[in-house]
């Protein structure tokens, strides 16, 4: 069974870009999450989406946002890129069914902002 | 508002050393936690999950333990080995709306 995937691996893009990357779940898995892990800061939850709807996000300001598809796969958009914007974003998926919601992580995106 | 510390931030052990690793949150309400450990610049590999109905999980040389009245839980390594040199983290999963927050982590560094 495939794990989580994330695409693109790396990406380098300049300030006030924007930029789109995507996850597709575990399949069965309905919910995806979005973090983000800057150097020195931790992980910091960023967004959940469940069933297609945005059902939490994180201390992240507007411009960090995205959505899922009907086939459970997201995209996590930045606009107006800032340095402070370059981290590992990584995706995890789970299924809300049962009691566990265990989350499983794909390898991430590596966003450099020059 | 829940705060997940980890400690200690680092740790260097001799190869074969059982070692323990420490996590604290301050909000109870949640429904789970669990173990992750992470390598260099790569994403999170899941080791344990432990419901907030359950006191311990265990797989390999590896046994975690949750005290949710306390807020606290420990991941236990026996016989470690070179190969568990890495980042271990403890996230909670609290029940205000599924928000997952992680600890800051424990650098562990397992000399041969």
């Amino acid at each position: 069974e495939a794990g989580v995937t994330q695409s693109p691996t790396h990406l380098i893009k300049t300030r006030g870009q924007q930029v789109t990357l995507r996850c597709s779940p575990i399949s069965g898995h309905t919910s995806v999450y979005w973090y983000q892990q800057a150097l020195g800061l931790g992980l910091q939850f960023l967004l959940w989406y469940d069933e297609g709807e945005e059902r939490n996000r994180g201390n992240f300001p507007p411009r960090f946002s995205g959505r899922q598809f009907p086939n459970y796969s997201s995209e996590l958009n930045v606009n107006a890129l800032e340095l402070e914007d370059s981290a590992l974003y990584l995706c995890a998926s789970s299924s809300l069914r049962g009691v566990s919601y265990e989350q499983y992580f794909g390898p991430g995106t590596r966003l450099t902002v020059t | 508002k829940q705060e997940v510390t980890q400690i200690p931030a680092a740790l260097s052990v001799p190869e074969g050393e059982n070692l323990v690793l420490n996590c604290s949150f301050t909000d109870s309400a949640i429904y789970n936690l669990q173990w992750f450990r992470q390598d260099p610049g790569k994403g999170l590999t899941s080791l344990l999950l432990i419901q907030s109905s359950q006191r311990e999980q265990t797989s390999g040389r590896l046994n975690a333990s949750l005290d949710k009245s306390s807020g606290r839980s420990t991941l236990y390594i026996a016989a470690s080995q070179p190969g568990d040199s890495a980042t271990y983290l403890c996230a909670v999963m609290d029940t205000g709306g599924f928000k997952t927050i992680f600890g800051a982590g424990t650098r562990l560094f397992v000399k041969a």
